[in-house]
């Protein structure tokens, strides 16, 4: 029952650094995504993936890269970090069907000093 | 560009008592579907309700209901009977035909005894 497993749970980074957050899910889901939560913004879209092979950009990916080369796995990559990148990450998956939930990762905690 | 609008970022409500979350949104997509989601400050997030663009009746999961005004453009949340478990941010979410989801800046909801 392992559903969307996300790590690590914390991390904090020099300004600079450079870091994947590791994504993974089990349940066969097509649709996998990332979201950044900040204060008073509630979640805004980094990437998503509608299939392995195919990314897209979302609201913010700005400093952001991904892939998708298995169906199972969705890494976020911080290429040099920022500390306007200091937020909390969440990685979500979605089966495909119209009326589906976002299943979500219990998310990462980055800070960027 | 799809925009989802929550306009309240607090709201109070005496336990026992009914409560209205507000969430507008905006599309020109005429199929998508729209999502309710509750976290509580251990910050896992939690689905609570759907409905669909072409649903004709307004969504209902227990004590939550979609109060869902299509010309309008609403899909306001109603919880009955509040209980002191109710407080936690919600979100409202709206997802397109292609399956990108994206979110309202959230409502943090207080539930007093």
């Amino acid at each position: 029952n392992a559903g969307v497993t996300q790590t690590p749970k914390f991390q904090v980074l020099k300004t600079g650094q450079s870091m994947t957050l590791q994504c993974a899910q089990d349940m066969n889901h097509e649709y996998m995504s990332w979201y950044r939560q900040d204060p008073g913004m509630g979640l805004r879209l980094i990437h998503y993936s509608v299939g392995a092979g195919i990314t897209d950009q979302g609201e913010v990916p700005n400093g952001y890269n991904v892939s998708r080369s298995t169906t199972e796995d969705f890494p976020l990559r911080l290429l040099s970090a920022a500390p306007s990148q200091t937020s909390v990450y969440f990685c979500a998956s979605q089966a495909r069907g119209t009326n589906e939930k976002l299943f979500f990762g219990s998310g990462t905690q980055l800070s960027v000093l | 560009a799809q925009k989802i609008t929550q306009t309240q970022p607090g709201m109070f409500v005496q336990e026992k008592e009914a409560v209205t979350l507000d969430c507008t949104y905006d599309t020109s997509d005429p199929s998508y579907g729209l999502f309710w989601y509750k976290q509580p400050s251990s910050g896992e997030m939690i689905f609570l309700i759907y409905q669909g663009s072409y649903d004709q009746q307004n969504a209902t999961e227990g004590r939550y209901s979609l109060n869902f005004q299509k010309a309008r453009k609403s899909a306001n949340l109603v919880i009955s009977a509040s209980q002191l478990g109710d407080s936690a941010m919600y979100f409202c979410a709206m997802r397109d035909r292609g399956f990108k989801t994206i979110f309202g800046a959230g409502t943090r909801l207080f539930v007093k005894a």
